[in-house]
């Protein structure tokens, strides 16, 4: 099964209005990151959160990461049509050897 | 910086084809590489990677095989193709040392 769930699956707002998306996974990390993907594209790299780290921002991002719940979640704010794309979180988990384990991914569509 | 390219962008093949996805990898040495297949709508599904020269590690059992005959070339290959090996292929390169992976545009298969 998958380490990491997002939530929701699929987001639509309007341009200017925060977006949140959510990340559950069930295994100690040694860290969490969030990459985008537009459509058809290779995935970038967003942020990375240590476990360690409580919070972290970088730009319009905001990301939280609470070990006790086992959960992360990606804030955008002041969104942009650019900003549509799909969202994945992926978990370096702790003895995982290197790997990332990636979640399914938030579908988010910022409309004008 | 270190730049990441995948050959061909698209490959349509019939069934019982044979396979060979290139990735290539310029700007750093010496990194771990790592071959993806995403399904329509979902997310990443890790399939080999590899720390070195010679060095693969498979994660899931299928009909696929993965190279690493350079430092900077990692080979996707199958010797007969099914229809469910169709979807996205994405190879990913970490730097030593680093926790972050950069990828590849990318290979779109469909097998028909």
């Amino acid at each position: 099964s998958q380490q990491g769930e997002e939530d929701p699956q699929a987001l639509s707002i309007q341009e200017g209005e925060n977006a949140t998306m959510n990340c559950s996974y069930k295994t100690s990390i040694n860290n969490l990151q969030w990459y985008r993907q537009n459509s058809g594209r290779g995935l970038v790299h967003l942020i990375l959160i240590r476990s360690n780290e409580r919070e972290k921002h970088s730009g319009r991002l905001r990301v939280t990461l609470d070990t006790s719940k086992k959960s992360s979640s990606l804030l955008i704010t002041a969104s942009r049509a650019a900003d549509t794309a799909s969202y994945f979180c992926a978990t370096d988990l702790t003895g995982g050897g290197n790997k990332l384990t990636f979640g399914t991914g938030t579908q988010l569509k910022v409309e004008l | 910086s270190q730049t990441i390219h995948q050959w061909p962008a698209t490959l349509v093949q019939p069934v019982g084809s044979p396979l060979s996805l290139e990735c290539t990898v310029e700007g750093t040495s010496n990194p771990n590489l790592y071959w993806y297949r995403q399904a329509a709508g979902r997310g990443l599904q890790l399939l080999f990677y590899s720390v070195g020269i010679g060095q693969i590690s498979s994660e899931v059992p299928q009909n696929l095989s993965a190279s690493r005959p350079q430092d900077r070339q990692f080979i996707l290959s199958s010797k007969k193709l099914l229809l469910s090996d169709s979807g996205f292929y994405l190879c990913a390169l970490r730097i030593w040392g680093t926790d972050t992976q950069y990828f590849g545009p990318g290979t779109r298969l469909t097998v028909l």
